[in-house]
């Protein structure tokens, strides 16, 4: 069966620090891959999202980026991290297709002071 | 840009009672999608609808699209109180990118 791997669960960064957030996807191969951040309280608002490796589509201008070494592996940077990019980061996959739905991952609360 | 609109925000709905969540979008979608997060937790598939006027259940659940395949709602009926979350519809309008709605937070009163 598949599953996704999403580390960490929580993490607490002073601003103008890097950030790594790592996705892993086991059990499946060339899947859809969906970077989202969800501010306290509100909906899912899509940053990035992966069709194959070393392809990324941003989606909002920002601070963020998007890696995709590998075909299971999504990763999400910052070279230095703001206010206000604090929120809960979920990664997804998904199958090729519109008759899949997405799979979360459980999520890394950010905090940034 | 494709957008999906979904109301009400809050739904306080007293233990027993029937309850509606609608989404709307300002373009035609080739499916919805809908999810629920848990207080402190991650979206979780539910169900997708594909048809134009398609139906779906779910135990207490009922989900239905529009026929003009832009509006979608969510019904629960005699809700409990595992039915607390936050319920998400989703659209998609491409291969890729479902647009997500902002999402409807249930409590429930005993």
């Amino acid at each position: 069966s598949q599953t996704i791997h999403q580390w960490p669960a929580t993490l607490v960064q002073p601003v103008g620090s890097p950030l790594s957030l790592e996705c892993t996807v086991e059990g499946t191969s060339n899947p859809n891959l969906y970077w989202y951040r969800q501010a306290a309280g509100r909906g899912l608002q899509l940053l990035f999202y992966s069709v194959g490796i070393g392809q990324i589509s941003s989606e909002v201008p920002q601070n963020l980026s998007a890696s995709r070494p590998q075909d299971r592996q999504f990763i999400l940077s910052s070279k230095k991290l703001l206010l206000s990019d604090s929120g809960f980061y979920l990664c997804a996959w998904s199958g090729t297709g519109l008759t899949y739905g997405y799979t979360f991952g459980s999520g890394t609360r950010l905090t940034v002071v | 840009g494709q957008q999906v609109m979904q109301i009400p925000q809050y739904q306080h709905v007293q233990e027993g009672e029937d309850f509606t969540t609608y989404c709307n979008s300002s373009t035609t979608l080739s499916n919805i999608q809908w999810y629920k997060q848990r207080p402190g937790g991650h979206p979780v598939f539910l169900i997708q609808l594909v048809k134009s006027g398609e139906v779906k259940k779910q135990k207490r659940l009922t989900f239905q699209f529009g026929e003009a395949k832009k509006n979608s709602s969510l019904h629960i009926t005699a809700t409990q109180t595992t039915d607390v979350g936050t319920y998400f519809c989703a659209g998609t309008s491409n291969d890729y990118k479902l647009s997500f709605g902002a999402g409807t937070t249930v409590t429930v009163r005993a």
